[in-house]
Protein backbone atom coordinates (compact mmCIF):
# COMPACT_ATOMS: atom_id res chain seq x y z
CA UNK A 1 0.00 0.00 0.00
CA UNK A 2 1.24 3.39 -0.38
CA UNK A 3 2.22 5.60 2.48
CA UNK A 4 4.16 8.30 3.82
CA UNK A 5 6.69 7.86 7.19
CA UNK A 6 8.43 10.32 9.22
CA UNK A 7 10.31 7.73 11.52
CA UNK A 8 11.29 10.78 13.78
CA UNK A 9 8.43 11.32 16.61
CA UNK A 10 10.39 14.39 17.99
CA UNK A 11 13.00 16.42 17.17
CA UNK A 12 14.88 19.01 19.26
CA UNK A 13 17.42 21.69 17.90
CA UNK A 14 19.11 24.50 19.44
CA UNK A 15 17.48 28.12 18.07
CA UNK A 16 20.05 29.30 14.99
CA UNK A 17 21.08 25.56 14.43
CA UNK A 18 20.42 24.06 11.10
CA UNK A 19 17.07 21.34 10.70
CA UNK A 20 16.13 18.64 8.62
CA UNK A 21 13.02 16.66 9.10
CA UNK A 22 12.89 13.38 7.13
CA UNK A 23 10.07 12.17 4.70
CA UNK A 24 10.14 8.82 3.08
CA UNK A 25 7.31 7.56 0.63
CA UNK A 26 6.04 4.32 -0.21
CA UNK A 27 4.87 4.27 -3.82
CA UNK A 28 6.50 2.85 -7.59
CA UNK A 29 6.16 6.28 -9.50
CA UNK A 30 6.90 9.78 -7.98
CA UNK A 31 3.74 10.82 -6.10
CA UNK A 32 3.21 14.68 -5.45
CA UNK A 33 4.72 15.95 -2.21
CA UNK A 34 3.78 18.35 0.60
CA UNK A 35 5.56 19.82 3.78
CA UNK A 36 2.74 21.60 6.31
CA UNK A 37 3.11 22.80 9.63
CA UNK A 38 0.80 23.22 12.53
CA UNK A 39 1.51 25.64 15.14
CA UNK A 40 0.16 24.76 18.79
CA UNK A 41 -3.74 24.66 18.83
CA UNK A 42 -3.48 25.59 15.12
CA UNK A 43 -4.81 24.03 11.60
CA UNK A 44 -2.26 22.78 9.18
CA UNK A 45 -0.62 25.48 6.68
CA UNK A 46 0.91 24.47 3.01
CA UNK A 47 5.18 25.01 3.69
CA UNK A 48 5.59 23.70 0.09
CA UNK A 49 4.73 21.37 -2.57
CA UNK A 50 6.70 19.02 -5.09
CA UNK A 51 4.73 18.15 -8.45
CA UNK A 52 7.60 17.72 -10.89
CA UNK A 53 10.80 20.06 -12.07
CA UNK A 54 13.35 21.28 -9.47
CA UNK A 55 13.87 18.75 -6.95
CA UNK A 56 15.02 21.25 -4.98
CA UNK A 57 11.44 23.39 -3.59
CA UNK A 58 11.70 26.91 -1.63
CA UNK A 59 8.91 27.16 0.48
CA UNK A 60 7.81 30.09 3.12
CA UNK A 61 9.65 30.71 6.74
CA UNK A 62 12.88 30.22 5.11
CA UNK A 63 11.85 25.97 4.84
CA UNK A 64 13.16 24.46 1.64
CA UNK A 65 12.82 20.69 0.75
CA UNK A 66 14.38 18.01 -1.55
CA UNK A 67 13.13 15.21 -3.45
CA UNK A 68 15.57 12.42 -4.13
CA UNK A 69 14.25 9.96 -6.27
CA UNK A 70 16.81 6.94 -5.28
CA UNK A 71 16.03 7.31 -1.95
CA UNK A 72 11.98 7.92 -2.18
CA UNK A 73 12.82 10.97 0.28
CA UNK A 74 11.25 14.63 0.97
CA UNK A 75 13.44 15.91 3.82
CA UNK A 76 12.66 19.45 4.97
CA UNK A 77 15.54 21.97 5.91
CA UNK A 78 15.75 25.07 7.30
CA UNK A 79 19.32 26.58 7.45
CA UNK A 80 19.00 28.59 11.56
CA UNK A 81 15.66 28.06 13.09
CA UNK A 82 13.82 30.33 15.00
CA UNK A 83 11.95 29.86 18.30
CA UNK A 84 8.58 29.99 16.15
CA UNK A 85 9.64 27.22 14.48
CA UNK A 86 8.10 25.10 17.15
CA UNK A 87 5.73 23.34 15.98
CA UNK A 88 4.05 19.79 14.64
CA UNK A 89 5.29 19.39 10.97
CA UNK A 90 3.22 17.10 8.66
CA UNK A 91 4.78 15.38 5.16
CA UNK A 92 1.86 14.11 2.89
CA UNK A 93 1.96 12.77 -0.66
CA UNK A 94 -0.96 12.64 -3.45
CA UNK A 95 -0.71 9.42 -5.88
CA UNK A 96 -0.46 10.03 -9.21
CA UNK A 97 -3.00 7.72 -10.11
CA UNK A 98 -6.08 9.14 -7.59
CA UNK A 99 -5.83 12.81 -7.34
CA UNK A 100 -8.60 12.33 -5.08
CA UNK A 101 -7.05 12.45 -1.80
CA UNK A 102 -4.31 13.50 -0.26
CA UNK A 103 -2.08 11.19 2.96
CA UNK A 104 -0.50 12.68 5.97
CA UNK A 105 2.53 11.25 7.54
CA UNK A 106 2.47 10.71 11.27
CA UNK A 107 4.01 13.97 11.66
CA UNK A 108 7.41 14.78 13.65
CA UNK A 109 7.42 17.82 16.65
CA UNK A 110 10.04 19.77 16.10
CA UNK A 111 10.93 21.49 19.42
CA UNK A 112 13.54 24.23 19.97
CA UNK A 113 16.28 25.00 22.61
CA UNK A 114 16.99 28.70 23.85
CA UNK B 1 -10.59 37.81 8.64
CA UNK B 2 -10.78 34.16 9.02
CA UNK B 3 -10.42 32.21 6.38
CA UNK B 4 -11.99 29.11 7.66
CA UNK B 5 -13.90 28.75 10.47
CA UNK B 6 -14.80 26.31 12.84
CA UNK B 7 -17.23 26.40 16.00
CA UNK B 8 -17.38 25.58 18.72
CA UNK B 9 -13.63 25.53 19.07
CA UNK B 10 -14.07 23.47 22.50
CA UNK B 11 -17.06 20.41 22.35
CA UNK B 12 -16.95 18.16 25.95
CA UNK B 13 -19.63 15.61 25.87
CA UNK B 14 -20.85 12.50 27.34
CA UNK B 15 -20.88 8.70 25.19
CA UNK B 16 -24.56 8.74 23.53
CA UNK B 17 -25.04 12.05 22.98
CA UNK B 18 -25.73 13.75 19.26
CA UNK B 19 -23.25 16.85 18.26
CA UNK B 20 -22.60 19.32 15.69
CA UNK B 21 -19.33 21.29 14.60
CA UNK B 22 -19.78 23.75 12.01
CA UNK B 23 -17.67 25.04 9.23
CA UNK B 24 -17.65 28.12 7.16
CA UNK B 25 -14.75 29.44 4.26
CA UNK B 26 -14.65 33.14 2.96
CA UNK B 27 -12.18 32.02 0.37
CA UNK B 28 -14.61 31.20 -2.32
CA UNK B 29 -13.49 27.69 -2.54
CA UNK B 30 -15.21 24.68 -4.39
CA UNK B 31 -14.06 22.10 -1.93
CA UNK B 32 -14.40 21.71 1.80
CA UNK B 33 -12.99 18.34 3.60
CA UNK B 34 -13.47 16.87 7.24
CA UNK B 35 -10.29 15.22 8.76
CA UNK B 36 -9.79 13.81 12.09
CA UNK B 37 -7.09 14.14 14.15
CA UNK B 38 -6.10 11.43 16.91
CA UNK B 39 -4.23 11.75 20.02
CA UNK B 40 -0.63 10.69 18.56
CA UNK B 41 -1.55 13.55 15.82
CA UNK B 42 -2.34 11.16 13.17
CA UNK B 43 -4.08 13.52 10.43
CA UNK B 44 -6.96 11.69 8.50
CA UNK B 45 -9.20 12.34 5.78
CA UNK B 46 -13.18 11.96 6.90
CA UNK B 47 -14.91 13.76 3.86
CA UNK B 48 -14.84 15.44 0.78
CA UNK B 49 -17.02 17.90 -0.82
CA UNK B 50 -17.21 19.41 -4.18
CA UNK B 51 -19.89 22.33 -4.69
CA UNK B 52 -22.01 20.62 -2.31
CA UNK B 53 -21.42 17.06 -3.53
CA UNK B 54 -19.73 14.35 -1.57
CA UNK B 55 -16.69 13.07 -2.96
CA UNK B 56 -15.20 11.16 -0.63
CA UNK B 57 -16.43 8.91 2.14
CA UNK B 58 -13.16 7.36 3.88
CA UNK B 59 -15.76 4.29 5.44
CA UNK B 60 -16.76 6.48 8.41
CA UNK B 61 -19.41 5.28 10.71
CA UNK B 62 -22.80 6.35 10.02
CA UNK B 63 -23.10 7.74 13.04
CA UNK B 64 -21.32 10.71 11.06
CA UNK B 65 -23.49 12.65 8.40
CA UNK B 66 -21.90 15.68 6.78
CA UNK B 67 -24.09 18.82 5.68
CA UNK B 68 -23.23 21.24 3.25
CA UNK B 69 -25.85 23.69 2.74
CA UNK B 70 -24.19 26.05 0.22
CA UNK B 71 -20.40 25.76 -0.96
CA UNK B 72 -18.85 27.82 1.98
CA UNK B 73 -20.20 25.61 4.65
CA UNK B 74 -20.02 21.94 5.67
CA UNK B 75 -20.77 20.81 8.55
CA UNK B 76 -20.14 17.61 10.62
CA UNK B 77 -22.94 16.05 12.37
CA UNK B 78 -22.21 13.44 14.77
CA UNK B 79 -24.68 10.75 16.21
CA UNK B 80 -24.52 8.56 19.67
CA UNK B 81 -21.44 9.54 20.14
CA UNK B 82 -18.34 7.30 21.48
CA UNK B 83 -15.54 7.39 23.36
CA UNK B 84 -13.25 6.07 20.63
CA UNK B 85 -14.78 9.63 18.61
CA UNK B 86 -12.55 11.89 20.96
CA UNK B 87 -10.30 13.92 18.83
CA UNK B 88 -9.75 17.05 17.17
CA UNK B 89 -11.84 17.86 14.02
CA UNK B 90 -10.69 19.77 11.12
CA UNK B 91 -12.19 22.10 8.73
CA UNK B 92 -10.31 22.44 5.45
CA UNK B 93 -11.24 24.08 1.73
CA UNK B 94 -9.21 24.24 -1.81
CA UNK B 95 -10.37 25.10 -5.10
CA UNK B 96 -11.50 22.47 -7.07
CA UNK B 97 -9.36 23.22 -10.26
CA UNK B 98 -6.79 20.38 -9.05
CA UNK B 99 -8.61 18.59 -6.47
CA UNK B 100 -5.93 17.16 -3.61
CA UNK B 101 -3.26 18.97 -5.66
CA UNK B 102 -4.25 22.44 -4.29
CA UNK B 103 -3.42 23.65 -1.57
CA UNK B 104 -5.78 22.77 1.58
CA UNK B 105 -6.17 26.00 4.10
CA UNK B 106 -7.30 24.67 7.52
CA UNK B 107 -9.82 25.83 10.22
CA UNK B 108 -8.18 26.17 14.08
CA UNK B 109 -9.81 22.57 14.79
CA UNK B 110 -12.64 22.02 17.24
CA UNK B 111 -11.40 19.52 19.96
CA UNK B 112 -13.90 16.63 21.02
CA UNK B 113 -13.83 15.30 24.30
CA UNK B 114 -16.15 12.04 24.97
CA UNK B 115 -16.44 11.37 28.72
Amino acid sequence: AQSVTQPDIHITVSEGASLELRCNYSYGATPYLFWYVQSPGQGLQLLLKYFSGDTLVQGIKGFEAEFKRSQSSFNLRKPSVHWSDAAEYFCAVVIHSSASKIIFGSGTRLSIRP
Amino acid sequence: DTAVSQTPKYLVTQMGNDKSIKCEQNLGHDTMYWYKQDSKKFLKIMFSYNNKELIINETVPNRFSPKSPDKAHLNLHINSLELGDSAVYFCASSRQEWGALETQYFGPGTRLLVL
